[in-house]
């Protein structure tokens, strides 16, 4: 079975701190996605990165970066958090597609951990 | 832009039931359709997806079709149990770009009455 491992379930930090994220995937995906989820405005993309040290943004980059030094893990920075990112994150990973063999595959997710910025 | 909307938001039925969630979206140009289920406080199990060029999957109970033209999925459950008491999520992989990429819709929550 796939696991996708997100480090904590739950992190509680302060406004103006530097956050990590990271999550791990043990499938040998290609692809890596950060999510966060909200009441009233559902699953939002906020990176999602295909290969190692590549990354594209998502729906809603403002205010994060992100990493991917080695295949199997991607990490979410919340350069300066601030209150309006307290919510639930959420990790998948899914093999790369070609198109052209028109083989869609699921995307397989973690836990989630739910911050709290103070 | 792709817009992806299911309704109801909630829907509560007694066991036994077999029951069917919707799913919309407004641009048919679709790669794939998944469905997903999250229990309270958890991540997103992936339960079936089906490619933009079939019209329907089935695994155990459960029974997703597509039909691409009118925008439309619907999720079947058979014989419903309280166990399937969860939020069920429909999502889709645009045609253009990434394929892994997906589009959410709000999702379903579902409860099932003993």
């Amino acid at each position: 079975d796939v696991k996708v491992t997100q480090s904590s379930r739950y992190l509680v930090k302060r406004t103006g701190e530097k956050v990590f994220l990271e999550c791990v995937q043990d499938m040998d995906h290609e692809n890596m996605f950060w999510y966060r989820q909200d009441p009233g405005l559902g699953l939002r993309l906020i990176y999602f990165s295909y290969d190692v040290k590549m990354k594209e943004k998502g729906d809603i980059p403002e205010g994060y970066s992100v990493s991917r030094e080695k295949k199997e893990r991607f990490s979410l920075i919340l350069e300066s958090a601030s209150t309006n990112q307290t919510s639930m994150y959420l990790c998948a990973s899914s093999r790369l597609s070609f198109r052209q063999a028109e083989v869609g595959q699921p995307q397989h997710f973690g836990d989630g951990t739910r911050l709290s910025i103070l | 832009k792709q817009e992806v909307t299911q309704i109801p938001a909630a829907l509560s039925v007694p066991e036994g039931e077999n029951l069917v969630l919707n799913c919309s979206f407004t641009d048919s140009a679709i790669y794939n359709l998944q469905w997903f289920r999250q229990d309270p406080g958890k991540g997103l199990t992936s339960l079936l997806l089906i490619q933009s060029s079939q019209r329907e999957q089935t695994s155990g109970r459960l029974n997703a079709s597509l039909d691409k033209s009118s925008g439309r999925s619907t999720l079947y459950i058979a014989a419903s149990q309280p166990g399937d008491s969860a939020t069920y999520l429909c999502a889709v992989s645009p045609s253009i770009g990434n394929t892994g990429k997906l589009i959410f819709g709000q999702g379903t929550t579902l409860q099932v009455k003993p």
